[in-house]
């Protein structure tokens, strides 16, 4: 049982590159999140999308964008990545309901020098 | 900003001993939240208490909620050195129809051998 896929797990990347944080949940989820976690910051949402063809910012949008590829798979892009974007990415998905559990993916690690 | 603040942010306990964990939040909730990550992982899902409930058990978990105070606590009874890892509480915002669900910063938990 797979659950949510998260690719890849480490990342570096350059002042200025771009990338894309894929994230796919085989558990026919209709909602899906993404968020970073810093430091003593706890998790914070970048986005989530609510259902197919639905996307939201959260907290902390600034710098992202997302994309509902289909029901399977969300992902995150950054377009022009800054020192700012060095955290731990994480995606999680659920059915949809408010007071469903999250489940989450293992994380992607990226560092902007 | 985040919903959920944990206190304390770190706690050092020995095994055998009881944990208590607290959690506030700021606006009304249909439910609340609450996770653990092991080092280096994803969050899993821990037991779900619901705004009309008090209390709730989950084998050496014990939830408490709190609406008038907006403060919820996790109790682990009889602690063990595999307990040792961060916990979140989350929260779905009451006036949140889209399933947003935020988490607050966490308490790091050692329990020693």
């Amino acid at each position: 049982n797979a659950g949510v896929t998260q690719t890849p797990k480490f990342q570096v990347l350059k002042t200025g590159q771009s990338m894309t944080l894929q994230c796919a949940q085989d558990m026919n989820h209709n909602s899906m999140y993404w968020y970073r976690q810093d430091p003593g910051m706890g998790l914070r949402l970048i986005y989530y999308s609510a259902s197919e063809g639905t996307t939201d910012k959260g907290e902390v949008p600034n710098g992202y964008n997302v994309s509902r590829l289909n029901k399977r798979e969300f992902s995150l892009r950054l377009e022009s990545a800054a020192p700012s974007q060095t955290s731990v990415y994480f995606c999680a998905s659920r059915t949809g309901a408010s007071g469903e559990k999250l489940f989450f993916g293992s994380g992607t690690q990226l560092s902007v020098l | 900003s985040q919903q959920g603040e944990e206190d304390p942010q770190a706690l050092s306990i020995q095994e055998g001993e009881n944990a208590t964990m607290n959690c506030s939040y700021k606006t009304s909730i249909n439910n609340l939240q609450w996770y653990r990550q092991n080092s280096g992982r994803g969050l899993v899902h821990l037991i779900l208490i619901r705004s009309n409930e008090r209390e709730k058990h989950s084998g050496r978990l014990r939830v408490t909620l709190d609406t008038s105070k907006k403060s919820s606590s996790l109790l682990i009874t009889a602690s063990r050195a595999a307990d040792t890892a961060s916990y979140f509480c989350a929260t779905d915002d009451r006036g949140s129809t889209l399933g947003r669900l935020y988490f607050g910063r966490g308490t790091q938990l050692t329990v020693w051998p």
